[in-house]
């Protein structure tokens, strides 16, 4: 297993228009964790899954947002209507009871987001 | 709510010194904290967990501490060199346990 992949590196779209990001989470992780990155901000939580249940979503997450994990793999991110202040690096993370009590989270490279 | 700070915001350093970066939460009924390591413009890196049980882990030259009771980890660095330049991200788990909660992190640099 090569750890957390995310798709794409970096991503480029005009403001109003829909991305969706991809990430692949560590195979025998059941937990799955978006964050976003603001330049010179530590990384803040949006949402996370448990297996295909999403099962809480900060308030940072708003109607533009959704994120989906079917079948408890690989999660989606969508951003629709995109603005500025959307432009940002998104984090996806991964873990289990298992490997959290070991590792901790196991973070992807991430997608950098700009909106222009 | 766990709130997580870290000080200094930026460092600069000449190599070959030993440094101590400081990460303070708010919420102490943790089990565990995580430091990181963010290149710029990358993801994290894991640097060091340590367990709510611990009181110290060591990597390497690094080496972090974790006192629960003052809310307080230390991340300390020793015989830096220009490769350690980065940004450092210390992140303890919100109340819930169900994520990590960041500081800012700490900008280091280390001339050569």
């Amino acid at each position: 297993d090569t750890g957390v992949s995310q798709d794409p590196r970096h991503k480029i779209t005009k403001r109003g228009q829909n991305v969706t990001f991809r990430c692949d989470p560590i195979s025998e992780h059941n937990r799955l964790y978006w964050y976003r990155q603001t330049l010179g901000q530590g990384p803040e939580f949006l949402t996370y899954f448990q297996n295909e249940a999403q099962l809480e979503k900060s308030r940072l997450l708003s109607d533009r947002f959704s994120a989906e994990r079917p079948k408890g793999s690989f999660s989606t991110l969508e951003i629709q209507r995109t603005e500025q202040g959307d432009s940002a690096m998104y984090l996806c993370a991964s873990s289990s009871p298992q490997a959290r009590a070991a590792y901790g989270y196991t973070f992807g490279s991430g997608t950098r987001l700009t909106v222009v | 709510k766990q709130e997580v700070t870290q000080i200094p915001a930026a460092l600069s350093v000449p190599e070959g010194e030993n440094l101590v970066l400081n990460c303070s939460f708010t919420d102490s009924a943790i089990y565990n904290l995580q430091w990181f390591r963010q290149d710029p413009g990358k993801g994290l890196t894991s640097l060091l967990l340590i367990q709510s049980s611990q009181r110290e882990q060591t990597s390497g030259r690094l080496n972090a501490s974790l006192d629960k009771s003052s809310g307080r980890s230390t991340l300390y660095i020793a015989a830096s060199q220009p490769g350690d330049s980065a940004t450092y991200l210390c992140a303890a788990p919100n109340q819930a346990g169900t994520a990590l909660i960041f500081g800012k992190g700490t900008t280091l640099s280390v001339s050569s």
